[in-house]
């Protein structure tokens, strides 16, 4: 069974550009959700999606959204980039109904 | 959601059991308590989650304490391949919102 699919897995930016990540859940989960880690503020909760609907939202600027598609897949999108967007975005899929979350291995972002 | 507090580190010795401690003062009636961990250079990975009773699954057991203030994760035999952050959440049942991470406690092997 595969897991949960992020592309890319490195990805190197510069100020002001815009980036789109991928997320690829498990078959027939229909929830995804974001997360960004840093070093110095850890693992923080960006967006959920469930059925192409924003179900929750964190405390990010504007600058960071998302959308899921009919299949479940989802993006994120960070324009306006600035250094503090560096980090480790993951995403994570859930089946309805079940407690536990997958996460995929993440999208490593550095912008310069 | 309910804050959980952890010890920022710990260590074992390889193939001895582990018990990785968490308080939570102020859970309520409805809050699971879950356990991930994320080893080096991946994403989290589930590990386990109760409500009341103590769980048992193939990675580990979760031992909840009677008045569910505190709770304790224990790995049976740590190996190598156990070394990682483990985050302690509280998530409330049924509920549609986010994981709250901590700081997690850092589980270091020794061989």
């Amino acid at each position: 069974k595969a897991g949960v699919t992020q592309t890319p897995r490195y990805l190197i930016k510069t100020r002001g550009q815009q980036v789109t990540l991928s997320c690829s859940p498990i078959s027939g989960h229909r929830s995804v959700s974001w997360y960004q880690q840093t070093p110095g503020q850890g693992l923080q909760f960006l967006f959920e999606y469930f059925s192409e609907t924003q179900r929750n939202k964190g405390n990010f600027p504007g600058r960071f959204s998302g959308r899921q598609f009919s299949n479940s897949r989802s993006e994120m999108n960070v324009s306006t980039l600035e250094l503090g967007d560096s980090a480790l975005y993951l995403c994570a899929s859930n089946y309805p109904g079940r407690e536990g979350y997958t996460f995929g291995s993440g999208t490593r972002l550095t912008v310069v | 959601d309910a804050k959980t507090t952890q010890p920022n580190s710990m260590e074992s010795n390889e193939e001895e059991p582990v018990h990785l401690p968490c308080n939570h003062s102020t859970i309520s009636g409805t809050d699971y308590i879950h356990w991930y961990r994320q080893l080096p250079s991946q994403g989290p990975e589930y590990v386990i989650h109760g409500l009341t009773s103590n769980v048992n699954n193939r990675m580990a057991s979760l031992a909840i304490a009677e008045d569910r203030k505190s709770s304790t994760l224990i790995l049976h035999r740590a190996t190598l391949r156990d070394a990682a952050v483990y985050y302690c959440i509280l998530r409330d049942r049924g509920s549609q919102g986010n994981l709250i991470f901590g700081k997690g406690t850092k589980l270091s092997v020794k061989p």
